[in-house]
């Protein structure tokens, strides 16, 4: 069974904070890795991926990975109230494209 | 980013009817679609890998014959749920993974709230 383990939170941090959202995964075989962001009511969408070991940044987001302690992080710099929201951690693990999700992590930014 | 459009996005019906969903993708050709199901606070569920011109792939537990799946064409997957009941009300939720982006990253549709009454 494979399976992504996700902090439930919620995790609230204050306006300008790090945020770190942390992801685990069972399968050593796992190829990519993805973060969602996924407002209340909404589909999810699409924030970052990364297959390498090591750090990957875009903006205010740094996506981490470490494959030999299969774990993967999403740090957010600079936290706003916008970025109140439950994030997803996602894997794939062959190149079907099929994704595994995590139970996601709600995330409350206090102004 | 690439874009998955479903429809419609909100359905409400009586048990005992069955409801279409359909998914497309309008700016790329989807090989493979993936259905997912999301219940309040939970995260998503595979149900099932459409597959263009060939049968469904079920994830264990998902009845076949309950969640009819048709990929007739490059861009549009549909997702029947037969027969619905209340515990069949959820968030359907469509994706696709476009090739041509660099991670085959997968992108979703707006969702399709179903509520049976």
């Amino acid at each position: 069974q494979k399976e992504v383990e996700q902090n439930s939170g919620p995790l609230s941090v204050p306006e300008g904070a790090i945020a770190s959202l942390n992801c685990t995964y069972s399968d050593r075989g796992s190829q990519s890795f993805f973060w969602y962001r996924q407002y209340s009511g909404k589909s999810p969408e699409l924030i970052m991926f990364i297959y390498s070991n090591g750090d990957k940044e875009d903006g205010r987001f740094t996506a981490q990975l470490n494959k030999a302690s299969q774990y993967v992080s999403l740090l957010i710099r600079d936290s706003q109230p916008s970025d109140s929201a439950t994030y997803l951690c996602a894997v794939q693990y062959d190149q079907g494209g099929k994704l595994i999700f995590g139970q996601g992590t709600e995330l409350s930014v206090k102004p | 980013g690439a874009v998955v459009s479903q429809h419609p996005s909100w359905v409400i019906c009586k048990s005992g009817t069955s409801v279409k969903i359909e998914c497309r993708s309008l700016d790329f050709q989807a090989t493979t679609m993936f259905w997912y199901r999301q219940f309040p606070k939970q995260s998503l569920m595979l149900m099932a890998t459409s597959n263009e011109g060939s049968k469904a792939t079920y994830e264990q537990g998902v009845e076949k014959d309950k969640f009819l799946i048709n990929h007739a064409s490059l861009t549009l997957s549909t997702l029947t749920v037969t027969s619905a009941h209340p515990e069949d009300s959820s968030f359907y939720i469509c994706s696709a993974r476009d090739l041509g982006q660099s991670a085959g990253e997968l992108f979703f549709g707006e969702g399709s709230r179903l509520t049976v009454l």
